[in-house]
């Protein structure tokens, strides 16, 4: 079954303890990326990939890190979390401008 | 800056009620646009995608229409029913060969039986 896969899906950490969110996709896309989803501010890219070692800035990217070192994964790396990184976390994949979601990662940071 | 808007942000309809969700992105230069449905606390499932050069896209009970040059999209859901209660959410795909995606807030709506 063609499908994005994020672990873990739920995770309440404290604040400065470094933690490692892993997004998996098993349909070979080239093009991977971060959102996170607050009320009211809606969905917001944090990180993006267009291919293995190449990766870039999205709209919220301070606090956060990435890597693509093989195709199918692409994990989303806080180094030092804190409270306001409390959210709702999705990685998505994409081929031809379609993409599709993972089921989220609900973070907090206490 | 491309800003993407949903109007209503909720809506309570009757079983069997025809009906139609609004999204407006204030550039027309899009490369694509997608509909997405979010059950409570669940991912995003893909409805529908609508290609720069297409006007419309049809899935079943489900069609979506775009109107580059004047910024609207509309989803339309035919005899609606308790299972299409969710958020609907608008993305725009901004052009220039990324695949970075802008989401408007949502609707949320609701199917009453």
């Amino acid at each position: 079954e063609a499908q994005v896969t994020q672990n873990p899906r739920y995770l309440i950490t404290v604040t400065g303890k470094k933690l490692t969110v892993t997004c998996s996709q098993n349909m070979n896309h080239e093009y991977m990326s971060w959102y996170r989803q607050d009320p009211g501010l809606g969905l917001r890219q944090i990180y993006y990939s267009m291919n293995v070692e190449v990766t870039d800035k999205g709209d919220v990217p301070e606090g956060y890190k990435v890597s693509r070192k093989e195709k199918r994964n692409f994990p989303l790396i806080l180094e030092s979390p804190s409270p306001n990184q409390t959210s709702l976390y999705f990685c998505a994949s994409s081929l031809f401008n379609e993409q599709f979601f993972g089921p989220g990662t609900r973070l907090t940071v206490l | 800056k491309q800003e993407v808007t949903q109007i209503p942000a909720a809506l309570s309809v009757p079983e069997g009620e025809n009906l139609v969700l609004n999204c407006s992105f204030t550039d027309s230069a899009i490369y694509n646009l997608q509909w997405f449905r979010q059950d409570p606390g669940k991912g995003l499932t893909s409805l529908l995608l609508i290609q720069s050069s297409q006007r419309e896209q049809t899935s079943g009970r489900l069609n979506a229409s775009l109107d580059k040059s004047s910024g609207r999209s509309t989803l339309y859901i035919a005899a609606s029913q308790p299972g299409d209660s969710a958020t609907y959410l608008c993305a725009v795909y901004r052009p220039g060969g990324s695949e970075k995606l802008v989401f408007g807030k949502g609707t949320k709506l609701t199917v009453n039986p």
